[in-house]
């Protein structure tokens, strides 16, 4: 069965500390890999998606990529408490082009002031 | 959030009767889905839809059903609740020029079977 594995935390930072989610998946065949953050009671929101090895930034955000490892990496810089949120792996379902996304279960970040 | 929005927000419904739960989307975006959303179990995909009258089944399509009779709107129904199915139900909506996978969700429905 495919699997995507998160850490469910929480996982604590001081605020301006850089904050490390990780997720590790199980098909081999995925090539397209999303972070979704999650405030509670909320609906999920995109924030990074990552198609191909290494890294991508945006603002204060940059996913990793390993595929060889099975392994992506969302790193925060800068945590702000606004950062506090349940942040969500995805990857997507094999070869398919359908869209469909197996999601982890989360990483609960608090971001302390 | 705009261009996406599922009704009701909540509902409390009675084992074995039939709901069903609304998406209408103004992106016209071509794949739309469901998910369900449990403590310990994160996002399911219950089934999607990649186009009108086009439907699949997702992983946990047991005691659903669905149907996309326009571009805009993806229903699903639970055919006779149960208290397993008490929930909070994502739909989303991707568009394959862009992101594929990369989902806009809606607000979510709550719903309670008792």
């Amino acid at each position: 069965q495919k699997e995507v594995e998160q850490n469910s935390g929480p996982l604590s930072v001081p605020e301006g500390a850089i904050a490390s989610l990780n997720c590790t998946y199980s098909d081999r065949g995925s090539q397209s890999f999303f972070w979704y953050r999650q405030y509670s009671g909320k609906s999920p929101e995109l924030i990074m998606s990552i198609y191909s090895n290494g890294d991508k930034e945006d603002g204060r955000f940059t996913a990793q990529l390993n595929k060889a490892s099975q392994y992506v990496s969302l790193l925060i810089r800068d945590s702000q408490p606004s950062d506090s949120a349940t942040y969500l792996c995805a990857v997507n379902v094999g070869s398919s082009n359908t869209g469909k996304l197996i999601f982890g279960q989360g990483t609960t970040l608090q971001v302390k002031p | 959030d705009a261009g996406i929005t599922q009704s009701p927000r909540h509902k409390v419904t009675e084992t074995g009767t039939p709901v069903t739960l609304r998406c209408h989307q103004t992106e016209n975006h071509r794949y739309m889905y469901w998910y369900r959303q449990d403590p310990g179990h994160g996002l399911r995909l219950i089934h999607y839809s990649y186009g009108v009258k086009d439907t699949d089944k997702g992983e946990v399509s047991d005691g659903y059903s669905v149907s996309r009779s326009k571009t805009e709107d993806f229903l699903l129904t639970l055919e006779s609740a149960t208290s397993s199915q008490t929930s909070v139900y994502f739909c989303a909506i991707s568009d394959p020029g862009t992101a594929l996978g990369g989902y806009t969700f809606g607000s979510g429905t709550r719903l309670t079977v008792v």
